[in-house]
């Protein structure tokens, strides 16, 4: 099944150790977003890569970057993980070949910074 | 801006019964989509039921179904027979396109979390 696929699922850093979260997908989408989602709130959008442009949110920290070598692959780096970027991160993608707007979602990865 | 409000931050139903989540939006805009997103605690976020907005009949998805009304910018979910696998928070989303088109922001609701009862 075609589908986003998030490595890994859950990581533990220390403070202010970098961290790069994976994503792919075989879904052949040209859009590629990256969400941060806290206990009990909706995710909110970092960033997102259309084909090979990037786009940053206004509010994303300087803290957060990415990268997209290709279709299939995202990353998210965090420069400086601090406590409150713990969080779930949530890869998403999309294509207007699809017909519609919806965005399809990978399981996350859950950061615990210690 | 396109803003989407849900106002129950929780809700609760008994198993088989039938539940209505509410949500409304702002938008200037006479075309567009809106979604009901559903993050059950495994955390993925599906796609339950889609609306478009030109279309005058409701959507529909098995037990799945939503109260589109456009004039007054609402859009809420019934989830009929509901079941155990239904528990999950809820999220009501519209999405946002980027100058240029091609890509879009999901603008989300602050979700409703359902609870099931047995």
């Amino acid at each position: 099944d075609a589908m986003v696929i998030q490595n890994p699922r859950y990581q533990v850093t220390q403070f202010g150790k970098p961290v790069t979260l994976s994503c792919s997908q075989t879904l052949n989408h040209n859009v590629m977003y990256w969400y941060q989602q806290k206990s009990s709130q909706a995710p909110k959008l970092l960033f997102h890569y259309y084909d090979k442009d990037f786009n940053n949110e206004a509010d994303t920290p300087d803290n957060f970057q990415s990268r997209r070598p290709n279709t299939s692959f995202c990353f998210l780096d965090i420069r400086s993980p601090g406590l409150g970027d713990a969080a779930m991160y949530l890869c998403a993608t999309s294509s207007l070949l699809t017909g519609s707007y919806e965005q399809y979602f990978g399981p996350g990865t859950r950061l615990t910074v210690t | 801006a396109q803003t989407v409000t849900q106002s129950q931050p929780e809700m609760s139903v008994q198993e088989a019964e039938t539940v209505t989540l509410s949500c409304t939006y702002d938008t200037s805009e006479s075309d567009y989509y809106l979604f009901w997103y559903k993050q059950p605690p495994s955390r993925q976020m599906i796609l339950v039921i889609r609306q478009e907005a030109y279309k005058q009949q409701n959507a529909t998805e098995n037990r799945f179904s939503v109260n589109f009304q456009k004039a007054a910018k609402s859009f809420s979910l019934k989830i009929s027979d509901s079941q155990l696998g239904d528990a999950a928070m809820y999220f009501c989303a519209y999405p946002n396109a980027y100058s240029g088109a091609g890509s879009y922001q999901l603008t989300f609701g602050k979700g409703t979390k359902l609870s099931v009862i047995p």
